[in-house]
């Protein structure tokens, strides 16, 4: 099964409301990264938040990070009709020597966004 | 400007006729990964490469190959695709984390669209 799973898997709001999107894993991480997805285009890097990091903030965004649930959420405030995309987890877990992160990230399916005018 | 290309950004071939996907970023970055994205499965990584002449398989690596001889290239060489290899893929590279670098978000390309028929 994945290790990132989104939820939930869609979310359709109106312009100036917030949107929580909630992400799982199921093994140790060293961080957890959050990317947005414009429709058929590339993923663009939004935050990151390391394993002994609870709260992070960027512009609109907040990040919680709950290792003990092994859990994450991604809320964006004041949304705008821009911030319409796919927002994906993605988990860098440990590597094969002594807890070094090769860089290598699980990425979850993503909750899709869409932001009424 | 910083940036990871790939070539060519659509293709539509037949089964069987062998297809090489180019990949370069122009950041140094010793990380490079190979994704492929599904309708309902999110990103799949495909294979990975740390360095040059350093590659590994990730979750989905059965019909696809990948060399990395150069630092700023990683090629997807796909031998006799076959339809289940329709999909959009995804190149994406970062550094490799250590002390002096503290974060590995990863930069994607604009993706390829494959269609085999």
């Amino acid at each position: 099964s994945q290790q990132g799973e989104e939820d939930p898997q869609a979310l359709s709001i109106q312009e100036g409301e917030n949107a929580t999107m909630n992400c799982s894993y199921k093994t140790s991480i060293n961080n957890l990264q959050w990317y947005r997805q414009n429709s058929g285009r590339g993923l663009v890097h939004l935050i990151l938040i390391r394993s002994n990091e609870r709260e992070k903030h960027s512009g609109r965004l907040r990040v919680t990070l709950d290792t003990s649930k092994k859990s994450s959420s991604l809320l964006i405030t004041a949304s705008r009709a821009a911030d319409t995309a796919s927002y994906f987890c993605a988990t860098d877990s440990p590597g094969m020597a002594g807890g070094t992160s090769y860089g290598k990230l699980t990425f979850g399916q993503g909750t899709i966004l869409t932001v009424h005018p | 400007e910083a940036q990871v290309t790939q070539n060519p950004r659509y293709l539509i071939t037949v089964t069987g006729k062998k297809l090489t996907v180019t990949c370069s970023q122009n950041m140094n970055h010793e990380y490079m990964s190979w994704y492929r994205q599904d309708p309902g499965l999110g990103l799949r990584q495909i294979y990975y490469s740390m360095n040059v002449e350093v590659t590994d398989k990730g979750d989905v690596p059965e019909g696809y190959k990948v060399s990395r001889k150069e630092k700023r290239n990683f090629p997807l060489i796909l031998e006799s695709p076959s339809p289940n290899q329709t999909s959009l893929y995804f190149c994406a590279s970062s550094f490799r984390l250590g002390t002096s670098v503290p974060r590995n978000e990863q930069f994607f390309g604009p993706g390829t669209r494959l269609t085999v028929l």
